[in-house]
């Protein structure tokens, strides 16, 4: 299955820290994108990489992507308890619209 | 702003029922698509449609189909609902261009009992 990793699982920050969530995929990609789920409603959008773009920015979240380790990173700074949900990377082919879901990196910010 | 809304939050149907879950965007968006969501499997994909009438099957489409008679709608049947069938569908759409993400609606909780 091409389905996203995500690690870990579950993260416990203070608030002001930064939280980090990593991503590890199996086959080539078109694009890598970052959601957000608070809990009980959908997802929404946060950031979208292309697999020729290795490093990428968007307010106080970094995302990394290393195609040679089919691997990405989320980096969210300065963390608060408003961050506290569940966070998704997902894949796109370079066939083009299947995408594929990680199991999500569940984070929680403690004020 | 786009808007993907889902006909239901929550629904509670029988064993056997045929059930329908409907999608509507506002964007005119070429593609649609329907997950579901189950703790510990994250999103799988069960069918998509890039545009009217047309449809590809995901991940996941045994036990479903769908419908697509308008651009802005995208239906997921369950043709005889069991109670593996329970969980979260999450619908989403995008437009054509594959630097676009996907939308999603606020998602609708089915209980099969």
């Amino acid at each position: 299955s091409q389905q996203g990793e995500e690690d870990p699982q579950a993260l416990s920050i203070q608030e002001g820290e930064n939280a980090t969530m990593n991503c590890s995929y199996k086959t080539s990609i078109n694009n890598l994108q970052w959601y957000r789920q608070n809990s009980g409603r959908g997802l929404v959008h946060l950031i979208l990489i292309r697999s020729n773009e290795r490093e990428k920015h968007s307010g106080r979240l970094r995302v990394t992507l290393d195609t040679s380790k089919k691997s990405s990173s989320l980096l969210i700074t300065a963390s608060r308890a408003a961050d506290t949900a569940s966070y998704f990377c997902a894949t796109e082919l370079n066939t083009g619209n299947q995408f594929y879901f990680g199991t999500g990196t569940s984070l929680t910010v403690i004020p | 702003d786009v808007k993907v809304t889902q006909s239901s939050r929550y629904l509670v149907k029988r064993t056997g029922e045929k059930v329908f879950l409907e999608c509507v965007q506002d964007m005119d968006h070429e593609n649609m698509f329907w997950y579901r969501q189950d703790p510990g499997l994250g999103l799988r994909l069960i069918y998509f449609s890039y545009d009217v009438k047309m449809k590809e099957k995901g991940d996941i489409p045994e036990g479903y189909s769908v419908s697509r008679e308008k651009k802005e709608r995208f239906s997921l049947i369950l043709e005889s609902a069991s109670t593996n069938q329970t969980s979260m569908y999450l619908c989403a759409s995008r437009g054509r261009a594959t630097i676009y993400e996907q939308y999603f609606g606020p998602g609708t909780r089915l209980t099969v009992t």
